[in-house]
C-alpha cells in the first residue's frame, strides 16, 4: 500500500461544474498536507495546505481534511479549461523535518 | 520577492559520469529539499537541508549526495550515472514562517544516455 494515495484519472470536468479530488494516507503520523497542481512539463505549483480537521477556502479552490478517516480532498469550484493538470496530494510528518510524501496525482480534464 | 532557482535546466549525460546541479532558495528561506520526479515512481524525497545540515534523508543510494553553503544554496550530486537516474530533479524551497510550505524551482532535466 502506497503512503499516499489518489485516483490516477482522468477526471472529466465539464467546464463550470466542480472538480473533486480525493487524498487517502496511511501514516497517522501526517500532521499537514498539501495540494500542488502541475501542468505538464513544468514544476508542481502549490495551491493550498491544511492541517486542520474541516473546510479550507481559498478562492474557487477548497480543501477538506478528516484525520479520523484519513482522507484530503480537494474541490474546485466554477473548474476552467485552465484547470486542466495534474492535481498532487502531498502529506508532511513536520517535526521529524520537512519530507512530503506524495500521491502519484490525478489528472484533471476539463473540458469547455 | 524572486522564486527559486535551479541551473541548469537542462542536462543531458552519459552513463558512468557524474553530474552536479544547483539550487538557489526564496530569498530569507534556509531550509531547502530535493526531490526526484519519474512516470514511473512519481515524486520522491531526497534530502532536506536547513543551515548547511542535512535534516532528512530519502530512500536513495549513496550515489546521490548534496550539501547546502552559508548562503542557503544548494547543491546535489549524482556519482556514477545510471540510465534509471534519467528524471526531473525538483528543489524546494521551504517558508519556515508558513507552516513549512514548500515552492518549488522549475527543476533540472537530466537525460542519461
Amino acid at each position: 500500500q502506497k503512503e499516499v494515495e489518489q485516483n490516477s484519472g482522468p477526471l472529466s470536468v465539464p467546464e463550470g461544474a466542480i472538480a473533486s479530488l480525493n487524498c487517502t494516507y496511511s501514516d497517522r503520523g501526517s500532521q499537514s498536507f498539501f495540494w500542488y497542481r502541475q501542468y505538464s512539463g513544468k514544476s508542481p505549483e502549490l495551491i493550498m495546505f491544511i492541517y486542520s480537521n474541516g473546510d479550507k477556502e481559498d478562492g474557487r479552490f477548497t480543501a477538506q481534511l478528516n484525520k479520523a478517516s484519513q482522507y484530503v480532498s480537494l474541490l474546485i469550484r466554477d473548474s476552467q479549461p485552465r484547470d486542466s493538470a495534474t492535481y498532487l496530494c502531498a502529506a508532511q510528518r513536520g517535526a521529524a523535518g520537512n519530507k512530503l510524501t506524495f500521491g502519484g496525482g490525478t489528472r484533471v480534464l476539463v473540458k469547455p | 520577492k524572486a522564486g527559486v532557482t535551479q541551473t541548469p535546466r537542462y542536462l543531458i549525460k552519459t552513463r558512468g559520469q557524474q553530474v552536479t546541479l544547483s539550487c538557489s532558495p526564496i530569498s530569507g528561506h534556509r531550509s531547502v529539499s530535493w526531490y526526484q520526479q519519474t512516470p514511473g515512481q512519481g515524486l520522491q524525497f531526497l534530502f532536506e537541508y536547513f543551515s548547511e545540515t542535512q535534516r532528512n534523508k530519502g530512500n536513495f543510494p549513496g550515489r546521490f549526495s548534496g550539501r547546502q553553503f552559508s548562503n542557503s544554496r544548494s547543491e546535489m550530486n549524482v556519482s556514477t550515472l545510471e540510465l534509471g537516474d534519467s528524471a526531473l530533479y525538483l528543489c524546494a524551497s521551504i517558508a519556515w514562517d508558513s507552516g513549512d510550505t514548500q515552492y518549488f524551482g522549475p527543476g533540472t532535466r537530466l537525460t542519461v544516455l
